[in-house]
C-alpha cells in the first residue's frame, strides 16, 4: 500500500530554518515526481513546489522561491523540503504527495498526514 | 489559472448535491481534479474531470455515489445519497506545465456540511 509520513515540523522563530520529510512506501519512489503542499491554520490549500523523479528539475510557488528547496533521495525514498529565513505567513500543515501524470496534467495521489510548522518568536 | 469554488454548500442525510468549481476564462478547456479533505486529515484524490466528464479512474475508495460533470468553464462533483462521512472540504486543482515552469493551483474549496 502507498504510504507518505512527513516529519520535521515544529516551532521555530522567524528567519529561522527547518528541514521536513517524507518517507514513502509501497512504490518504486524513484519513477514518480513528488511535491509539497501547504495549508495554513483555517485556509485552504496552497501548492509549494515540485521535484521530478530524478531531481533534475525543480519549481517553486512564488511565495517561496528564494527561500525553500525541495529534494529527494531516491536511495532512501525520502523527500525532503528546506525552508530558510521563515516567516509568520509560512506557518502551515505541510503534506508531501505523489505526483501522477497523464495526457499533459498532473494530480496528486495520495498525500501524508501533514506536518505543522509554527513559526513564531 | 485560476479556480473559483463557493464557500459552502448543505444538503440533508440521503439527499444529492452539485459542487462547482469554475476555471478562469483563458483555460476553460483544462482539465481538472477533485479533493476530499476530512477534518484533521490530509486530502484524498476523488477524481479528474474534463468537459466530457471523467479523465481516468477515481482514486481509492471513492464510492459510486461520487461522479463529475463538465461544461464550458464549469467542473461538477455530484455527490448521491449523501452520508455523514462526506461532511468533508472538496477542493478542485489544476495544473500548468510550460516545461520551463510548473505551477499548480488550487481554489479555495467549498465545505460541504450534512444536515
Amino acid at each position: 500500500q502507498v504510504h507518505l509520513v512527513e516529519s520535521g515540523g515544529g516551532v521555530v522563530q522567524p528567519g529561522r530554518s527547518l528541514r521536513l520529510s517524507c518517507a514513502a512506501s509501497g512504490f518504486t519512489f524513484s519513477n514518480y515526481a513528488m511535491n509539497w503542499v501547504r495549508q495554513a491554520p483555517g485556509k485552504g490549500l496552497e501548492w509549494v513546489a515540485i521535484i521530478s523523479k530524478d531531481g533534475s528539475n525543480r519549481y517553486y510557488a512564488d511565495s517561496v522561491r528564494g527561500r525553500f528547496t525541495i529534494s529527494r533521495d531516491n536511495s532512501q525514498n525520502i523527500l525532503y523540503l528546506q525552508m530558510d529565513s521563515l516567516r509568520g505567513e509560512d506557518t502551515a500543515v505541510f503534506y508531501c504527495a505523489r505526483v501522477l501524470y497523464d495526457d499533459g496534467a498532473h494530480w496528486f495521489a495520495p498525500w501524508g498526514q501533514g506536518t505543522l510548522v509554527t513559526v513564531s518568536s | 489559472p485560476v479556480l473559483t469554488q463557493p464557500p459552502s454548500a448543505s444538503a440533508s442525510l440521503g439527499a444529492s448535491v452539485t459542487l462547482t468549481c469554475t476555471l478562469s476564462n483563458d483555460y476553460s478547456h483544462y482539465k481538472m481534479d477533485w479533493y476530499q479533505q476530512r477534518p484533521g486529515k490530509g486530502p484524498r484524490f476523488v477524481m479528474r474531470v474534463g468537459t466530457g466528464g471523467i479523465v481516468g479512474s477515481k482514486g481509492d475508495g471513492i464510492p459510486d455515489r461520487f461522479s463529475v460533470l463538465g461544461s464550458g468553464p464549469n467542473r461538477y462533483l455530484i455527490i448521491k445519497n449523501i452520508k455523514e462521512e462526506d461532511e468533508s472540504a472538496y477542493y478542485c486543482g489544476a495544473d500548468h506545465d510550460r516545461g520551463d515552469n510548473f505551477v499548480a493551483v488550487f481554489g479555495g474549496g467549498t465545505k460541504l456540511t450534512v444536515l
